[in-house]
């Protein structure tokens, strides 16, 4: 596809299970963040990746959250023990390259619910 | 913690009407990119401006980077309804990161 593909696009489960989210950045972009947007507000930085430097995991809020990316592909956002809390939008984006001025391609988020 | 401040929150307003949304901070930035966001999608680059006292314009739009690089604002002239959504802006640093406002959520009524 031409643009960020995230699935699934919703995931309800219940509080203390596990969820992984994934996302299929735009071919050939070095550069893929994780954000988490609650409702109605802005974007809050979680994780970034860029190419095979070591990812910058200054936004993740807790220990049992985490990522991975293989090589320029595919990430995976892996929440433990979910919280109520923890419910939100998870967006993902790639850019060619990193900042300044490489705009990001956002993929549509997978909207997470937390019972 | 460096800081983009949006201003105002949320603005609703009727059709044919114009409008300026902002975006603030202390610190300086190499560049600055506004983003609209709709419901149940990925936010959408509109526009990146790097050079200080910069105006760029798509159609109705028109965007400036203040003089110092620390703020900007979004025009909007003869608002329509399909300008309705999230916009975000979005510095990069001195250290090359990415730093988001908490957006302007903005209804245009008809």
């Amino acid at each position: 596809g031409a643009g960020v593909s995230q699935s699934p696009s919703n995931k309800v489960t219940e509080k203390g299970k596990d969820v992984e989210l994934r996302c299929d950045p735009i071919s050939g972009h070095t550069a893929l963040y994780w954000y988490r947007q609650r409702l109605g507000q802005g974007l809050e930085f979680l994780i970034y990746f860029q190419g095979n430097s070591a990812p910058d995991k200054s936004g993740l809020p807790s220990d049992r959250f985490s990522a991975e990316r293989t090589g320029e592909s595919v990430s995976t956002l892996t929440i433990q023990r979910t919280q109520q809390e923890d419910s939100a939008v998870y967006l993902c984006a790639s850019s060619l390259v990193g900042p300044p001025n490489s705009p990001l391609h956002f993929g549509n988020g997978t909207r997470l619910t937390v019972t | 913690t460096q800081l983009l401040e949006q201003s105002p929150q949320f603005l609703s307003i009727q059709e044919g009407e114009n409008l300026t949304v902002y975006c603030n901070s202390s610190s300086v930035f190499s560049s600055l990119q506004w983003y609209r966001q709709e419901p149940g999608e990925g936010p959408v680059l509109l526009v990146t401006v790097v050079t200080g006292g910069e105006v760029k314009k798509l159609k109705r739009l028109t965007f400036q980077f203040g003089d110092a690089r620390k703020d900007s604002s979004l025009h909007i002239t003869a608002a329509q309804t399909g300008d309705t959504g999230l916009y975000l802006c979005a510095g990069t640093d001195s250290n090359y990161q990415l730093i988001w406002g908490a957006g302007t959520k903005l209804i245009i009524k008809p």
